[in-house]
C-alpha cells in the first residue's frame, strides 16, 4: 500500500518567518495531494491541494509544490502568524469514483509560531 | 461547520467494555471514513464504507466493527475495550457521486477515554 513520510515532527518559528513542511510518496500511482490543518482540539481542515498535473499552486500565504518524478511534495507558509500553529497533516490517494478514494496520511508536523 | 455530525463528543468508560460511535456524513455525501487519532500520533485510517457497502479495511482490531445504514449515516463499534483505545475518534465523509472532489470533511471527533 501507499506510504507516505512526513518531517519534521516539530517546526518552531519566529513570527514573519517562512516554514516549509515536507513529504513523500510511495506509489507513482497517486495524483491528488491535500494538506490538512488541525488546530489544537479540534478537526483537521484542507486548506490546500495540488493535483499531479500540476507542480505549484498557491493561494495567498501558502503554497505547495509537486515533484511526481521524486515522489515529493512540501507546503510552505510565508510570513508566518501566531493563528498558523497548528499540526499540518499531508496526504496522498488516487482520485477516482465509486469510494475508491483512500487517503493515506502523513503523521503529522506540529508547526510552532513564536510571537 | 463542515457538516459532518459525531456523537457523542465525549466518552468515559471502563475496560472490558463496548461502545458505539456514530457519525452522520455531510448531506449527499455516499463515503464514510473512520480514523483513530491517539495522543501524538497521526491519523490511523480504520475503515471506509461507500453507499452502504464496506469498501476498506486499515488497521482496524477484530475488536472493532463498523457499518453504514440506508440512510448513510455510519456507526463505529468498539468492544472489550482497553486502555489503548483512548483516542480521538474521527468520522470524515466524501463523494457525493458526481461532482467528486477528493476533498475530505471531517467531524468534531469522538473522545474515548477507557479507565
Amino acid at each position: 500500500g501507499e506510504n507516505v513520510e512526513q518531517h519534521p515532527s516539530t517546526l518552531s518559528v519566529q513570527e514573519g518567518d517562512s516554514a516549509v513542511i515536507k513529504c513523500t510518496y510511495s506509489d507513482s500511482a497517486s495524483n491528488y495531494f491535500p494538506w490538512y490543518k488541525q488546530e489544537l482540539g479540534k478537526r483537521p481542515q484542507l486548506i490546500i491541494d495540488i493535483r499531479s498535473n500540476v507542480g505549484e499552486k498557491k493561494d495567498q500565504r501558502i503554497a505547495v509544490t509537486l515533484n511526481k518524478t521524486a515522489k515529493h511534495f512540501s507546503l510552505h507558509i510565508t510570513e508566518t502568524q501566531p493563528e498558523d500553529s497548528a499540526v499540518y497533516f499531508c496526504a496522498s490517494s488516487r482520485e477516482g469514483s465509486g469510494g475508491s478514494y483512500i487517503p493515506t496520511f502523513g503523521r503529522g508536523t506540529s508547526l510552532i509560531v513564536h510571537p | 461547520d463542515s457538516g459532518v455530525t459525531q456523537t457523542p463528543k465525549h466518552l468515559i468508560t471502563a475496560t472490558g467494555q463496548r461502545v458505539t460511535l456514530r457519525c452522520s456524513p455531510r448531506s449527499g455525501d455516499l463515503s464514510v471514513y473512520w480514523y483513530q487519532q491517539s495522543l501524538d500520533q497521526g491519523l490511523q485510517f480504520l475503515i471506509q464504507y461507500y453507499n452502504g457497502e464496506e469498501r476498506a479495511k486499515g488497521n482496524i482490531l477484530e475488536r472493532f466493527s463498523a457499518q453504514q445504514f440506508p440512510d448513510l449515516h455510519s456507526e463505529l463499534n468498539l468492544s472489550s475495550l482497553e486502555l489503548g483505545d483512548s483516542a480521538l475518534y474521527f468520522c470524515a465523509s466524501s463523494d457525493r457521486g458526481g461532482g467528486y472532489t477528493g476533498e475530505l470533511f471531517f467531524g468534531e471527533g469522538s473522545r474515548l477515554t477507557v479507565l
